[in-house]
């Protein structure tokens, strides 16, 4: 069975202070989707990772690949308010279509 | 350029009744997607399509139905709504799926539908 698991859950951040937050998936696959969603709005594309050892990074937010694992992180560097949302990775299993964890809720507190 | 749009925007059905929505993009890409989001869910996949005239089921697919007649427009209809398909519904592109570095799902701003 295809499966993609987001955890935490829910991760309150201070502001300033680093987290990481992990996607871990089921089988074999190179290619995996970070996406942003704000409350009440569309999914936007953060990363793609296509290889494994591929890191992306854009601001405060760094992510990576390692496929033998099946993992992937987002790492929030000096997290502030405006990276409140939800975080979505979702993993191309070779099947023309993604399988989505089921995010990860931030919310950066002063 | 309008990428990924959906309509309509809220729709309210009662039980048993029918819809259809629409979605379009003007990226001039090959898949399309139909994805039904709920609360602790993440996002489902319902049907996709990967070039015009061609559907196929993903995960969560009955009590749907989707049609490709253009490669720019992909249809995803509920013949008999049931409140357990109140949802956000939410439409996605994209050229293909990991075969260029630049590959990755556009979506459309979403439809949310109560069905009473």
């Amino acid at each position: 069975e295809l499966k993609v698991e987001q955890n935490p859950l829910f991760l309150s951040m201070q502001e300033g202070k680093n987290y990481t937050i992990y996607c871990n998936y089921s089988t074999t696959s190179d290619r995996l989707y970070w996406y942003r969603q704000d409350p009440g709005k569309s999914l936007e594309s953060l990363f793609v990772l296509l290889s494994n050892g591929a890191v992306k990074q854009e601001g405060r937010l760094m992510a990576s690949l390692d496929t033998k694992a099946r993992l992937s992180t987002l790492h929030i560097t000096a997290a502030v308010h405006d990276l409140s949302a939800t975080y979505f990775c979702a993993v191309d299993f070779l099947s023309s279509k993604l399988t989505f964890g089921t995010g990860t809720r931030l919310q950066v507190t002063l | 350029n309008a990428g990924v749009t959906q309509t309509p925007k809220f729709r309210v059905l009662k039980t048993g009744q029918s819809m259809t929505l629409l979605c379009a993009q003007d990226m001039n890409h090959e898949y399309m997607y139909w994805y039904r989001q709920d609360p602790g869910m993440g996002l489902r996949l319902i049907h996709y399509s990967v070039g015009e005239g061609t559907t196929a089921k993903g995960e969560v697919p009955d009590g749907y139905n989707v049609s490709r007649l253009k490669k720019q427009n992909f249809l995803l209809g509920l013949e008999s709504a049931a409140p357990s398909q109140t949802s956000v519904y939410f439409c996605a592109s994209s050229y293909t799926m990991g075969h260029q570095l630049t590959d990755t799902q556009y979506f459309g701003p979403g439809t949310r539908l109560t069905v009473l």
